[in-house]
């Protein structure tokens, strides 16, 4: 029963570091995404990738890249750390097209750059 | 462009008190509307939702109607518990896939004994 899966749920990073969160879901969903959640912003997405495949920017992409692996994985890539990275990212999955629209969630992944 | 308003928090409730957190939304369209609960060290999960004027999303006590008139998707519990302690989202989705889900700011629910 496991869901939505991330890992790492803690990392303290340096600036200019790279690192890979990286997501898993066993619910056979199709569409997938990558969210950041900052005090007083809410959620903002990302990337999202609609089906396997395919990916596509969010609102707010800059200076992360991701890739749908398969099916099941989605990851997330931040090449060159900043402090404006700080913050708890959220892996999600979605039906999709067709589906009822219910986003599920991972626990998160609390990133801090130094 | 898409945007969801929420009240600022936190709301701090006495147990079995009644709850309204606000929410109202822009949108182009006829999105479909959601609330969102956080828990303590968890990820979000859905409370409840509504995909068109005047339905009533309901789940745990929780209940919402959506307002095309005044644009907005109050959500309500009669009586609140200590369990319900958590943080609120609420968030509206025009594509029906849930790829472009637009949150608002998120709104902190305290309820004390």
């Amino acid at each position: 029963n496991a869901g939505v899966t991330q890992t790492p749920k803690f990392q303290v990073l340096k600036t200019g570091q790279s690192m890979t969160l990286q997501c898993a879901q066993d619910m056979n969903h199709n569409s997938m995404y990558w969210y950041r959640q900052d005090p007083g912003m809410g959620l903002r997405l990302i990337y999202y990738s609609a089906s396997e495949g395919t990916t596509d920017k969010g609102e707010v992409p800059n200076g992360y890249n991701v890739s749908r692996l398969n099916k099941r994985e989605f990851s997330l890539r931040l090449e060159s750390a900043a402090p404006s990275q700080t913050s708890v990212y959220f892996c999600a999955s979605s039906e999709g097209t067709g589906g009822s629209g219910e986003l599920f969630f991972g626990e998160g992944s609390r990133l801090t750059v130094l | 462009g898409n945007s969801v308003t929420q009240m600022e928090g936190p709301v701090t409730l006495s147990e079995e008190a009644f709850l309204t957190i606000n929410c109202t939304y822009t949108a182009t369209g006829y999105p479909s509307l959601f609330w969102y609960v956080q828990y303590p060290g968890e990820g979000l999960q859905l409370l409840l939702k509504a995909t068109k004027a005047d339905d009533k999303g309901s789940n745990k006590g929780f209940e919402a109607t959506y307002r095309k008139e005044t644009t907005s998707f109050h959500l309500e519990k009669g009586s609140v518990q200590v369990s319900d302690s958590a943080v609120y989202f609420c968030a509206l989705d025009y594509t029906g896939t849930a790829s472009k889900l637009t949150f608002g700011t998120g709104t902190r629910l305290q309820v004390t004994l």
